[in-house]
């Protein structure tokens, strides 16, 4: 069936650090595919999307390219901040419209 | 930017009691889902809605769950009978359409415990 690796947490920066988090997903046809965000205490919140093949989403600094021949959907950031310590879920939109999630890694940024 | 939001943040019950969850989805969104997170593990689909019905459910969602939408504003999870393994974070989202390029977004989630 259809999932999502991401890669464990946490994962432990200083301020100004340059971040990839990896993601790779299984699928059957060509899904969109997501990255959310849970600030601590606070609910999921839609970081950016990509819905086909090269397409590159990007928000608040984050980027993430839709690699249909590695099947990946990393997401970066040149410069990360304190601000941006959070639970980032990668995740993937099926034939069924259902998000099928990462397990989530855990950012944690040092000033 | 309006926005999903559920009630109660937080909800404590017996094990064996009801328990219904609330929801309210943004308004011109017509695509309404569930999904729970157990402690420490994956966020998982629950159920779809769509036209007042059910659209597609997972197995974790048994006879034990229901899904309604009593007005034109709310949508509700009801767990009939708790079971200790139902304490989780659940989550309401919305989308204005069910195609795979719409996002869906997501309220804040009512942690639930059963004791």
């Amino acid at each position: 069936g259809d999932s999502v690796t991401q890669m464990e947490g946490p994962v432990t920066l200083s301020e100004e650090a340059f971040l990839t988090i990896n993601c790779t997903y299984t699928a059957t046809g060509y899904p969109s595919l997501f990255w959310y965000v849970q600030y601590p205490g606070e609910g999921l919140q839609l970081l950016l999307k990509a819905t086909k093949a090269d397409d590159k989403g990007s928000n608040k600094g984050f980027e993430a390219t839709y690699r249909k021949e590695t099947t990946s959907f990393h997401l970066e950031k040149g410069s990360v901040q304190v601000s941006d310590s959070a639970v980032y879920f990668c995740a993937l939109k099926n034939s069924n419209y259902q998000l099928i999630w990462g397990a989530g890694t855990k950012l944690i940024i040092k000033p | 930017e309006p926005e999903v939001t559920q009630t109660p943040s937080h909800q404590v019950t017996q094990m064996g009691q009801e328990v219904i969850l609330r929801c309210v989805p943004i308004s011109n969104h017509l695509y309404f889902y569930w999904y729970r997170q157990i402690l420490g593990q994956k966020v998982e689909f629950l159920v779809s809605f769509y036209n007042n019905e059910i659209s597609e459910k997972s197995e974790i969602f048994d006879d034990q769950f229901s899904v309604e939408r009593p007005d034109g504003s709310n949508f509700t999870l009801k767990i009939r009978s708790t079971k200790l393994e139902d304490s989780a974070m659940y989550f309401c989202a919305s989308s204005e359409e069910g195609e795979s390029n719409q996002p869906q977004h997501f309220g804040d989630g009512t942690r639930l415990s059963i004791l």
